[in-house]
C-alpha cells in the first residue's frame, strides 16, 4: 500500500468523450504529479502541483485539464482525446517539490485506452 | 533526445547471484539519481537515491554506484531473489528540481529460481 490511490484502475472512452481521472494521497504530502506512460517509452511527466498551485505543465495539449482543489487530491480531466493519449497515467506525491522533498510515491494508475 | 538511458531491455540472472544494472546519463546537471521498482499493475516504488557528492549508497542488498566523470550509475542486488523480478527505473533530477525528474525507459529483471 503506497498511500497513493487512483480510479478508475482501467478507463475505455471514444474521441468525443470527457472522463476524469481521480487521484488521492494520504501521505500528508503537498506536491503531486501526473505522469504518462506510453508503450516503450519513459515516464513522461505532464503536470506538478505544490500547495495546490501548478508549478509545471509540461508542454501538454489542452485536451488534459489537470485539477488540484486541495493537497491531498488531483484530477485530470480529458476531453476530445485522440488514440495515440491510451497510455498509463501515473500520479504521484512527494513532501513538497523543493530540495529536500523527499521521494515520490506512486499510484498504481489508470491504463486508459481511447477508442 | 533520452536524457537518461537504460540501454538494456531486459536482464535475466540465477537466484543468489548479483544482478548489475546500468544507467546513463547526458545532463552535467543532474545532481541526484534514484532507482524505482515496478511490478505489474502496480506504481513504481522507490528503491534507492544517490546525491553526487557520493559515489557509492547501500541499503541492504541494493548498492548504486555513481561514475560522475562517466556520467553512469548502477543498481546492484546481491544476493538475487525471485521477488526482485520487476521492472526497474532510473531517474535523475537537477539541483532544485526535486519535482522534475527525468526516467529512463526501465529494465525488466528476470530472477530464475
Amino acid at each position: 500500500e503506497t498511500g497513493v490511490t487512483q480510479t478508475p484502475r482501467h478507463l475505455v472512452m471514444g474521441m468525443t468523450n470527457k472522463k476524469s481521472l481521480k487521484c488521492e494521497q494520504h501521505l500528508g504530502h503537498n506536491a503531486m504529479y501526473w505522469y504518462k506512460q506510453s508503450a516503450k517509452k519513459p515516464l513522461e511527466l505532464m503536470f506538478v502541483y505544490n500547495f495546490k498551485e501548478q508549478t509545471e505543465n509540461n508542454s501538454v495539449p489542452s485536451r488534459f485539464s489537470p485539477e488540484c482543489p486541495n493537497s491531498s487530491h488531483l484530477f485530470l480531466h480529458l476531453h476530445t482525446l485522440q488514440p495515440e493519449d491510451s497510455a498509463l497515467y501515473l500520479c504521484a506525491s512527494s513532501l513538497h517539490t523543493g530540495t529536500g522533498g523527499g521521494e515520490q510515491y506512486f499510484g498504481p494508475g489508470t491504463r486508459l485506452t481511447v477508442t | 533526445d533520452q536524457q537518461v538511458k537504460q540501454n538494456s531491455p531486459s536482464l535475466s540472472v540465477q537466484e543468489g547471484r548479483i544482478s548489475i544494472l546500468n544507467c546513463d546519463y547526458t545532463n552535467s546537471m543532474f545532481d541526484y539519481f534514484l532507482w524505482y521498482k515496478k511490478y505489474p499493475a502496480e506504481g513504481p516504488t522507490f528503491l534507492i537515491s544517490i546525491s553526487s557528492i557520493k559515489d557509492k549508497n547501500e541499503d541492504g542488498r541494493f548498492t548504486v554506484f555513481l561514475n560522475k566523470s562517466a556520467k553512469h550509475l548502477s543498481l546492484h542486488i546481491v544476493p538475487s531473489q525471485p521477488g526482485d523480478s520487476a521492472v526497474y527505473f532510473c531517474a535523475a533530477s537537477a539541483e532544485g528540481a526535486n519535482s522534475k525528474l527525468t526516467f529512463g525507459k526501465g529494465i525488466t529483471l528476470s530472477v530464475r529460481p
